[in-house]
This record gives C-alpha cells, structure tokens and sequence, in this order.
C-alpha cells in the first residue's frame, strides 16, 4: 500500500463545516485505533492535531475533531476560519512495523 | 521547551552517500522512540523509518531498507540518518521527529534538513 486515500482539495466558506476523510484498508485504519492527523501550512513544519483518532493535544483548538468508521478515518473542521487554509495529512500505523501517511488535502477557506 | 535541530543536508550525486544528524533538547532523549520523515519538494509527508529508546528495534519503509541506517546516541541526545546508494527520488527535506507514545504520534518536529539528489 503506497498511501491513505485523502481527497485533493476541500472548499469552504467562513463558519462552515467541512470534513476530509482518510481511506486505508483492514491492515491500517481497520484494525487498529491509532489514526493521526498533521496540518501543515506552506513552508512550514507539520503540526499534530489530533492522535488516537478523536483527541486533541493540549492547545488545539476544539473546532477539530476525529473520527473514524471501519477502513475510513475523518476530520472535521468546524466554524471554518482563515488561518486553517493549510494542507493536512492523515496518518495511521500498519501491521505489522509501519507507518503511513495520506496524500494530503488542501483546505481552501 | 523541546527542540529539534537537523543538519547534514547536502546536494550529492546518485549512488552517494550522507549522513544526517539531530540534535535534541528540552527532554529526557533517551526516553522517547525517534522517527525521520521526509518530504519531497511540493509534495507530501512520508516514513522513512523508526529506531527504539534503546537502539534495539530499528524499521524502516520499505523504499529505503537495506539503504539508510538509524542510529543515536543518547549520550549526546543525538539521532542519525546514514543514506546510502542515494537515487534521485530520495530528494526531500528529511525531518527528525518525536514519537509521542504511539508509533504515528509526531508530537515534536524539526525543521528539516534538504537532501538534494542530483548530477
């Protein structure tokens, strides 16, 4: 498996709501509980903001939360603001001894 | 305040070699499992490997096994990446990271070091 299947892009207006999903397979995001998500802006270093699948580090802001349905993880971006156009990543552990990352999905506002 | 500081990042031709270095502080190194991730140019984030608190469990993607090496030195609270049999597509911006309990919890971040892979 080369990646986690992230949508390209996702568009939205200021105090929308938008959710990007993440699909990997029963060897990733199926079987275990242990889905990360990275927003990165341009030119910048990467930043967790959520691990676990649903909990936030101290200092995120609650207008992001995760979730996740069998082979398919998401994120939610409420109460859209400007300074969350960014890229973000998901990222899941793999049997047996791997790490994965997502495409990435731009975030337009 | 944890603090991650790569170097090492260099042009080199294809087949070369490089080694790069991490220096962290602001923790008990020695407590924590280290991670390097890179980033091509424009593009986006990929594992390249892990090695345990104690160096006695190393894993790597399977792009780069049996080419680069992960060592540290907790004595000098330093990680390394050793490339060798550079190609180009392992041109990227090479970040050191902090586990932060789970294998995917990249809880702290360098900056990055560039690796450029060309002749």
């Amino acid at each position: 498996q080369s990646a986690l299947t992230q949508p390209a892009s996702v568009s939205g207006s200021p105090g929308q709501s938008i959710t990007i999903s993440c699909t990997g397979s029963n060897n990733d995001i199926g079987s275990y509980d242990l889905v990360s998500w990275y927003q990165q802006h341009p030119g910048k270093v990467p930043k967790m903001i959520i691990y676990e699948v649903t909990k936030r580090p101290s200092g995120v802001s609650n207008r992001f939360s995760g979730s996740k349905s069998a082979n398919t993880a998401s994120l939610t971006i409420s109460g859209l603001q400007a300074e969350d156009e960014a890229t973000y990543y998901c990222c899941s552990y793999v049997d047996p001894t791997k790490v994965i990352f997502g495409g990435g999905t731009e975030v337009t506002v | 305040e944890v603090q991650l500081v790569e170097s090492g990042g260099a042009v080199v031709q294809p087949g070369g070699s490089l080694r790069l270095s991490c220096v962290a502080s602001g923790l008990n190194f020695d407590d924590y499992s280290m991670h390097w991730v890179r980033q091509p140019p424009g593009k986006g984030l990929e594992w390249v490997g892990l090695i345990s608190k104690k160096s006695d469990k190393r894993y790597y993607a399977d792009s780069v096994r049996g080419r680069f090496t992960i060592s540290r030195d907790n004595r000098r609270d330093s990680l390394y990446l050793q490339l060798n049999s550079l190609r180009r597509e392992d041109t990227a911006l090479y970040y050191c990271v902090k586990e932060g309990g789970n294998w995917n919890d990249f809880d702290y971040w360098g900056r990055g070091t560039l690796v450029t892979v060309s002749s």
